[in-house]
């Protein structure tokens, strides 16, 4: 089993262009997650799952978009990137809510 | 508001040395409380989590609700230790929006 997956691992993008990343999972978790990683910041929510078709705002959302078409993949989009959202976004899945979360490997994001 | 502190951002011990790591929670309720751990060029995973009552790779963590805190102890550290170590908070309101720490940076000198 590959676990978690993200893709890309690596991206630069201009101010004002659009990306998705792309996290799998063949686990067959219900519950997906997106998180960014910013120094002194810890870990932050940006949006998650709880089934296919199902997507909710975390923490801190705006700016970006999800979607849950298929239970094994959950895509992140950024429609109009901002320095801001230069980071590293991490990918995480659960069985269920309560369960222990599997994290991707990261992709790191700059903006410029 | 729901939050978790973790106040040191790096900790340097000798090997050998008893390690705590610190983690501070701030929830009205009962919450759930884990430790995830980043070892270099590895990804995130969980270490142990408050309802286990485990002890993992010689780590453990208690549970106290008077102090609002869920510490990270280890009697003798070990250089393979070294790593980023994040405490989390999931609230058991029925939500599933976890709560992480800033973490903190651990370093076993040789």
């Amino acid at each position: 089993n590959a676990g978690v997956t993200q893709t890309p691992k690596f991206r630069v993008l201009k101010t004002g262009q659009s990306m998705t990343l792309l996290c799998a999972q063949d686990m067959n978790h219900e519950y997906m997650y997106w998180y960014r990683q910013d120094p002194g910041m810890g870990l932050r929510l940006i949006h998650y799952s709880v089934g296919e078709g199902t997507t909710a705002k975390g923490e801190v959302p705006d700016g970006y978009n999800v979607s849950r078409l298929k239970k094994q993949n959950f895509l992140l989009g950024l429609e109009s990137a901002a320095p801001s959202q230069t980071s590293v976004y991490f990918c995480a899945s659960s069985y269920r809510g309560y369960n222990e979360q599997f994290f991707g490997p990261g992709t790191r994001l700059t903006v410029l | 508001a729901q939050r978790v502190t973790q106040p040191e951002k790096l900790l340097s011990v000798f090997k050998g040395a008893p390690v705590e790591l610190k983690c501070n929670y701030s929830y009205s309720g009962s919450p759930e409380l884990f430790w995830y751990v980043q070892y270099s060029r590895q990804r995130l995973q969980l270490l142990l989590r408050h309802i286990s009552r485990e002890s993992i790779k010689g780590f453990t963590a208690d549970l106290n609700k008077g102090e609002t805190s869920f510490h990270l102890k280890k009697p003798f550290a070990q250089e393979e230790d070294s790593a980023m170590y994040y405490c989390a908070l999931r609230p058991t309101s029925g939500t599933y929006k976890y709560i992480f720490g800033t973490g903190t940076r651990l370093k076993v000198l040789a």
